[in-house]
């Protein structure tokens, strides 16, 4: 079955922290998507990263990184020198090429940054 | 821009009334979904569309209807609103069905009473 696992609910940093959000994902498809989004107090889904199964490539993005290793099913995401700004939840999502036509979604996780 | 609007972005209504929320996009994106977001569950899929006419049921299509008559539009109706359809929902769009991101509009509160 596919599933996507995001156990940590909350997480609270100070300013300037770097964190890690995790992310766990189930599939039998050999071919699969993964993809992080953002969903500020406003409300809106912010897209941040997509990853195909076949490139596990490590990622970074200016603060932002991403560490996907199929080995351990995973695909975390990290935060370097976290900022206020960066408070929010963050979103986990699978897809897969063949049978299910949906996005599978974590349960997310609400970051905290603290001045 | 690049865009899915979804309206109302807020709407509290009685149970029993009808009501249709509507979705456009923009983009000329094939595949269309809905999804509600409740605390500790995430985001579930209501219902999905390939292409016009063409729909199917999501995890959670229990209470609600969508069509799609028209590529840019993906409306999603509640028939007949009932307090555990209170949520928040989200209409999204991608381009390459699922193996590209999906783009979601802004969300619509809907609380039924």
């Amino acid at each position: 079955a596919q599933k996507v696992t995001q156990a940590q609910t909350e997480i609270s940093v100070v300013e300037k922290e770097d964190v890690t959000l995790d992310c766990v994902y189930e599939t039998r498809d050999t071919t699969y998507y993964l993809f992080w989004y953002k969903q500020p107090p406003s409300g809106e889904l912010v897209f941040l990263i997509r990853r195909n199964s076949f490139d596990e490539q490590n990622e970074i993005s200016g603060r932002y990184s991403w560490n996907f290793q199929k080995s351990t099913s995973s695909f975390n995401f990290t935060i370097t020198a976290s900022q206020v700004v960066d408070s929010a939840v963050y979103f986990c999502a699978l897809s897969e090429a063949s049978g299910t036509y949906k996005y599978i979604f974590g349960t997310g996780t609400r970051l905290k940054v603290l001045a | 821009e690049a865009q899915v609007t979804q309206n109302p972005r807020y709407l509290i209504t009685v149970t029993g009334k009808k009501l249709t929320v509507t979705c456009s996009q923009n983009m000329n994106h094939e595949y269309m979904s809905w999804y509600r977001q409740d605390p500790g569950l995430g985001l579930r899929q209501i219902y999905y569309s390939m292409n016009v006419e063409v729909t199917d049921k999501g995890d959670v299509p229990e209470g609600y209807k969508v069509s799609r008559k028209e590529k840019r539009n993906f409306p999603l109706i509640l028939e007949s609103p009932s307090p555990n359809q209170t949520s928040l929902y989200f209409c999204a769009s991608s381009l390459e069905g699922l193996s590209t991101e999906a783009f979601f509009g802004q969300g619509t509160r809907l609380t039924v009473v």
